[in-house]
């Protein structure tokens, strides 16, 4: 069965420490994985997908089949970057059903 | 302005009385998706729509209905909603399939009493 795992309901970070958001998956074929974020009063929106392999806001994501993760990391934390973030997984080839983690809100310190 | 609208934006109903959230894209997208968020479960999908007349069910599709007779619109019906339905209601659109940018309404709020 398909499984999304945010193991940290809430991270908190200084400013400039590096950031890392952890996702785990589990899925028996081949994955799309994403990241969608949602800040405060905006809409909910993608950050990234695997397939893309580019970074945005200074995120990047690099799939790791051998540990199932998709760990979204920021060398340096920013304070707009304090939002929800969900990981998401669809597989290739199947149905077009997505699963979302459960999330995990960022907060940046000061 | 390319967008996800969804109406009503906020309801409060009673339990057994039937409602229609509505949704519509401008974008021309042919997949449309409905999810709920609910605290500490995340997004989780209920229905999904690869094109016209092709529905499909999501994850917790239970007591949830839709239709897709247009490309543009894609309502969730509750046909005798409970209380456990009360929760924060998304629907979104992408181009070709979900592993393309799904673009998000702005949600629906429902209370049921």
């Amino acid at each position: 069965a398909q499984r999304v795992t945010q193991p940290e309901k809430l991270l908190s970070v200084f400013k400039g420490a590096p950031v890392e958001l952890k996702c785990n998956y589990s899925y028996s074929g081949s994955p799309e994985l994403f990241w969608y974020v949602q800040y405060s009063r905006q809409r909910l929106q993608l950050l990234l997908r695997h397939i893309s392999r580019e970074s945005i806001k200074g995120f990047t994501a690099d799939l790791n089949k051998g540990e199932t993760s998709f760990h979204l990391k920021k060398p340096f934390a920013q304070e707009e970057d304090s939002a929800m973030y969900y990981c998401a997984l669809s597989g290739r080839g199947g149905d077009d059903k997505i699963i979302f983690g459960k999330g995990t809100r960022l907060h940046i310190l000061p | 302005e390319a967008q996800v609208t969804q109406n009503p934006r906020y309801l409060i109903t009673v339990t057994g009385k039937k409602l229609t959230v509505t949704c519509s894209q401008n974008m021309n997208h042919e997949y449309m998706s409905w999810y709920r968020q609910d605290p500490g479960l995340g997004l989780r999908q209920i229905y999904y729509s690869m094109n016209v007349e092709v529905t499909d069910k999501g994850d917790v599709p239970e007591g949830y209905k839709v239709s897709r007779k247009e490309k543009r619109n894609f309502p969730l019906i509750l046909e005798s909603p409970s209380p456990n339905q009360t929760s924060l209601y998304f629907c979104a659109s992408s181009f070709g399939g979900v592993y393309n940018e799904q673009f998000f309404g702005p949600g629906t709020r429902l209370t049921v009493l």
